[in-house]
């Protein structure tokens, strides 16, 4: 069966720090890996996606970056954290058509101080 | 841009009361997601569909492509329906399609 990972589920990291968010999918392969975030009292917004190794789309201009170094692997990194960073950050993966059901992650959820 | 309209923003019921929620977007699309995000965050994908009218459980959501309009409905609520529900079209943006989010509608199902 398909499943997907997320780690950690809770970080509390200081202004400036680096960040590292990794996504693991299994069960599928070639699966579009997707990185959103929901802000505090706000909706969800798709940060990044994927669709194969190395390809990375980023959707919105930020302080933030993806990896996909595996197939099955999606990594959300940042070199120095802003307050505005904090957010819960969801991982998803749909089959390789972009109009195929998105399954989520259990989500990670980051508080800058 | 596709613009996502949920109503109402937040619903409290009693218990076994009938729920709908309503999604309307401003842009075709292929298909839509009904999503469920419990109070800790995790976010599961409920329906997702193109047309018609789908059912599992207790609930129900339809679709009209050419109103673009879907609707959740929830039958004998429970307390554990309490969640928000986000209605998530597929929206096709230059050649790829991606998931376009609405605020969400917080439903509370009281015993």
């Amino acid at each position: 069966s398909q499943t997907i990972h997320q780690w950690p589920a809770t970080l509390v990291q200081p202004v400036g720090s680096p960040l590292s968010l990794e996504c693991t999918v299994e069960g599928t392969s070639n699966p579009n890996l997707y990185w959103y975030r929901q802000a505090a009292g706000r909706g969800l917004q798709l940060l990044f996606y994927s669709v194969g190794i190395g390809q990375i789309s980023s959707e919105v201009p930020q302080n933030l970056s993806a990896s996909r170094p595996q197939d099955r692997q999606f990594i959300l990194s940042s070199k120095k954290l802003l307050l505005s960073d904090s957010g819960f950050y969801l991982c998803a993966f749909s089959g390789t058509s972009g109009a195929d059901e998105q399954f989520f992650g259990p989500g990670t959820r980051l508080t800058v101080l | 841009k596709n613009e996502v309209e949920q109503s109402p923003q937040n619903l409290t019921a009693q218990e076994g009361e009938f729920i709908t929620i309503n999604c309307s977007y401003s842009v075709g699309i292929s298909a839509l997601h009904w999503l469920q995000q419990h109070p800790g965050g995790g976010i599961v994908s409920l329906f997702m569909l193109s047309s018609g009218k789908k059912k599992h459980g207790r609930l129900i959501a339809t679709i009209n492509i050419q109103e673009k309009h879907s609707s959740l409905h929830i039958t004998a609520s429970h307390p554990r329906d309490s969640a928000v529900y986000i209605c998530a079209p597929l929206d096709p943006q230059g050649g790829s399609e991606k998931l376009v989010f609405g605020k969400g509608t917080k439903l509370t199902v009281n015993p």
